[in-house]
């Protein structure tokens, strides 16, 4: 399957610690996006990758919150110095054109 | 303040009947809009798009219908199969998907009676 991948599926964690998410999105796409999604809202965007490039980033949630894609592959969402409220859905997507191909997601649940 | 509004928190079709989920928006430089379709546990799955200078996009059981005038676009499903029971959403950009990501509705929850 060359689906967009996340890791970890679930992560639970207590308040005041850090997390990392990983997205693997499809080879060939140059765009990555990260989003949050919390119950009963739609995805809200976060942030925004063109290859390597961080294009948008003023959506992020707090200064608690950073991204990288380094090499233009892989990327990564931290939160840092987690709270309650941070339990969500974290959603990644990749894509070449307009369509945007979203991955299964890591749910947080902070303690 | 929401710009993109999916004002039915659910909707119930029977099986063989067509669905029609509705969607608003308030944003006039929304130039490209999509639906995408949701099970419990999974993200988003895209199920089709159409583009600010068409009015219409057909694909298999799906096609979206766009007013632009209205700010309004649907989604019709015909006909609607037991598989099509998910949360729908419809989203919308204003640059092609780029650096403004993707802007979402609240969702239908659409359910499909045997």
């Amino acid at each position: 399957d060359t689906g967009v991948s996340q890791n970890p599926r679930h992560k639970i964690t207590k308040r005041g610690q850090n997390v990392t998410f990983r997205c693997d999105p499809i080879s060939e796409h140059n765009r990555l996006y990260w989003y949050r999604q919390t119950l009963g809202q739609g995805p809200e965007f976060l942030t925004y990758f063109q290859n390597e490039a961080q294009l948008e980033k003023s959506r992020l949630l707090s200064d608690r919150f950073s991204a990288e894609r380094p090499k233009g592959s892989f990327s990564t969402l931290e939160i840092q110095r987690t709270e309650q409220g941070d339990s969500a859905m974290y959603l990644c997507a990749s894509s070449f054109r307009n369509e945007q191909y979203f991955g299964p997601g890591t749910r947080l649940t902070v303690t | 303040d929401q710009q993109v509004k999916q004002n039915s928190p659910s909707l119930s079709v029977q099986e063989g009947r067509i669905s029609i989920l509705n969607c608003d928006y308030t944003n006039s430089m929304f130039d490209y809009f999509l639906w995408y379709k949701k099970y419990p546990a999974e993200g988003p799955t895209f199920l089709i798009s159409i583009s600010s200078i068409k009015d219409k996009n057909e694909d298999g059981r799906f096609t979206v219908f766009l007013n632009k005038s209205a700010k309004h676009l649907s989604l019709h499903i015909v006909p609607s199969q037991p598989g099509d029971s998910a949360v729908y959403f419809c989203a919308a950009s204003d640059s092609g998907g780029g650096a403004d990501g993707l802007t979402f509705g609240k969702g239908t929850h659409l359910i499909i009676q045997p």
